[in-house]
């Protein structure tokens, strides 16, 4: 079993629309969570962390994190086709970041 | 302020040879991280430093080593380079804390080729 796992995509939706990006992870001692943004052949941009449950909302972004069902979630709301990338939900583990294979995301005009 | 730095940006081996990848850690960051990144993966952990010394280690081999300068700024060296050590190389930057990650901030990477 990977220790974080997210859906390769893509997940594709139309400008101005709502994204949901989804991540389970397997170790229940990772207390810090990151969401990434990584553009081809870039390194990835950190654009959100969460530590605690509930919902964390920066800009156009919303971190929600539920430690019980070990569940985190990225929404982006009115989508732009600037926010077409691939984006790595991140578990932190002592001293590590465990990373998930990313979700491509596509926001088509 | 001056954000994590790596270099060289890419860089061309040959199979056995050895290689080493610089990091600058972003301004008043005290612990730098090394990750690698194969194609359409995440990063993987390699190691961390802090204080100059190795805190964990990922499940890399002994051919993957490492060092931390008193200025912060690190080093990640691999020998006898094999065709599977090709990846972009991550340096990340944080500020320590004992029970909980910080957050992390990534160079623009290194990209490895071995021919």
């Amino acid at each position: 079993q990977k220790e974080v796992e997210q859906n390769s995509g893509p997940l594709s939706v139309p400008e101005g629309a709502i994204a949901s990006l989804n991540c389970t992870y397997s170790d229940r001692g990772s207390q810090s969570f990151f969401w990434y943004r990584q553009y081809s052949g870039k390194s990835p941009e950190l654009i959100m962390s969460i530590y605690s449950n509930g919902d964390k909302e920066d800009g156009r972004f919303t971190a929600q994190l539920n430690k019980a069902s070990q569940y985190v979630s990225l929404l982006i709301r009115d989508s732009q086709p600037s926010d077409s990338a691939t984006y790595l939900c991140a578990a932190g583990n002592t001293d590590k970041l465990i990373f998930g294979t990313g979700t491509r995301l596509q926001v088509f005009p | 302020d001056a954000g994590v730095t790596q270099s060289p940006t890419h860089l061309i081996k040959t199979r056995g040879q050895q290689v080493t990848l610089r990091c600058s850690p972003k301004s008043g960051h005290d612990t730098v991280s090394w990750y690698q990144q194969a194609l359409g993966q995440g990063p993987q952990f390699i190691f961390q430093y802090y204080e100059e010394e190795e805190r964990q280690r990922g499940n890399f081999p002994d051919r993957f080593s490492g060092h931390q300068f008193p200025n912060y700024s690190s080093e990640l060296n691999v020998n006898a380079l094999l065709l599977g050590d090709s990846a972009l190389y991550l340096c990340a930057s944080s500020l320590y804390h004992l029970s909980l990650n910080t957050e992390a901030f990534f160079g623009q990477g290194t990209r490895l080729t071995v021919v």
